[in-house]
């Protein structure tokens, strides 16, 4: 069966420093991978995609990037944090043409 | 993607049925109606979708109306672990590689 795992749950970072956030699937090949982010009490907001490896796409202008070194693994990076970066981080995968998201478990960014 | 709309907010007692609507008044033939739910401090989770027909599996079940405008989340008997945000989506299937959630319903169990 497939699974996603993202660690870690939970990240306290001053402002300045870097970032990196990592996510893995198991189980599955070629899946279309994401990440989103969560502001507190707000909606999931779209941040990266990835059709495959090495193939990233951005929907908003921001202070992170995010890369797909191999085919299961997504990762999330920021060279200086920003205050306005703290957040719930989600990464999920999908495959085919199914619309159906699997989320991982989130990592809660705080950003001091 | 169609927009949808939902109201920010509703209660429900435990155990009775849990009806959350969905307005999508400008989706077109080929868009599913998706609902996926998020507990607190988790990742969402897909609960069901739809093209037309009604549709039902082990954790709900969804009614759409005959001119797709509108859909009804149906929760027959509400638990207090069902008190979450849900989210009601409308994307052609496989059109491209987004998924956009919105503000959903924060759904409220009651004892």
């Amino acid at each position: 069966s497939q699974t996603i795992h993202q660690w870690p749950a939970t990240l306290v970072q001053p402002v300045g420093s870097p970032l990196s956030l990592e996510c893995t699937v198991e189980g599955t090949s070629n899946p279309n991978l994401y990440w989103y982010r969560q502001a507190a009490g707000r909606g999931l907001q779209l941040l990266f995609y990835s059709v495959g490896i090495g193939q990233i796409s951005s929907e908003v202008p921001q202070n992170l990037s995010a890369s797909r070194p191999q085919d299961r693994q997504f990762i999330l990076s920021s060279k200086k944090l920003l205050l306005s970066d703290s957040g719930f981080y989600l990464c999920a995968w999908r495959t085919g043409v199914n619309e159906k998201l699997f989320f991982g478990s989130g990592t809660q960014l705080s950003v001091l | 993607d169609a927009k949808t709309t939902q109201p920010p907010s509703m209660d429900c007692a435990e155990g009775r049925a849990a009806n959350l609507p969905c307005n999508h008044s400008t989706i077109s033939g080929n868009e599913y109606v998706y609902w996926y739910r998020q507990i607190h401090s988790q990742g969402p989770q897909y609960i069901i979708h739809g093209l037309k027909n009604n549709e039902t599996n082990e954790m709900a079940s969804l009614i759409i109306t005959e001119d797709r405008k509108s859909s009804t989340l149906i929760l027959p008997h509400a638990t207090l672990r069902d008190t979450a945000v849900y989210y009601c989506i409308v994307r052609v299937a496989g059109a491209g590689n987004m998924l956009t959630f919105g503000g959903g319903t924060r759904l409220m169990v009651k004892p």
